[in-house]
């Protein structure tokens, strides 16, 4: 059975720092692994998106790593600013299986 | 090009009732899927739908039923509500032309059971 875990459960750090997320999962077997960002009762916002057989992703200030066989992935935030802060959540998809299986999240907080 | 829309936003319910919540998915995208989200179990997925099928299926009860129009529209259906049921509801499309699987998300429907 899947299961992702993301650690730290929540990250407090000075605007403008680079920081890192983690998200591990237990079976190598994915299609694909998003990165999410969810802000206060709202709903979700696709970050980065990395097939099973790509290493890593860029968007802006965002950098996604995938590790397949060690189960592991990174996000990675550039320059951090307040506006970043929110709860980023991972999720994997089996094979081409649309159900994405969750972490629990990172909640970050950028400090002025 | 629209989002996912979910309607209505924030529903009140009490014990014993039943909801139905709507999504329309993105314009052209055939796959619609169902998250719960609470804060003791974090999300959860429910169902998927594509071209008015059900594909794949969470680990719910039978209360918890949906279904999807020749649209792409879905709907999902709550019945004998608990109060556990009180949570996010997130749904989700993708195009089935997209290698990369790539789910959006809508802003969710906020159910509180009472």
């Amino acid at each position: 059975k899947q299961e992702v875990t993301q650690i730290p459960a929540a990250l407090s750090v000075p605007e403008g720092e680079n920081l890192v997320l983690n998200c591990s999962f237990t079976d190598s077997a994915i299609y694909n692994l998003q990165w999410f960002r969810q802000d206060p009762g709202k709903g979700l916002t696709s970050l980065l998106l990395i097939q099973s057989s790509q290493r890593e992703q860029t968007s802006g200030r965002l950098n996604a790593s995938l590790d397949k066989s060690s189960g592991r992935s990174t996000l990675y935030i550039a320059a951090s600013q307040p506006g970043d802060s929110a709860t980023y959540l991972c999720a994997v998809t089996r094979d081409s299986n649309y159900q994405l299986i969750w972490g629990a999240g990172t909640k970050l907080i950028i400090k002025p | 090009k629209a989002g996912v829309t979910q309607t209505p936003r924030y529903l009140i319910k009490t014990r014993g009732q039943q909801v139905t919540l709507s999504c329309s998915p993105i314009s052209g995208h055939r796959s619609v899927s169902w998250y719960q989200q609470t804060p003791g179990q974090g999300l959860q997925f429910l169902f998927e739908y594509f071209s008015e099928t059900q594909r794949n299926k969470g680990n719910f009860p039978g209360r918890f039923s949906g279904r999807q129009f020749s649209n792409s529209r879905s709907e999902m259906n709550v019945s004998t509500l608990e109060l556990g049921d009180s949570a996010l509801y997130l749904c989700a499309s993708s195009s089935s032309q997209d290698r990369d699987n790539e789910q959006f998300f809508g802003p969710g429907t906020r159910l509180t059971v009472l």
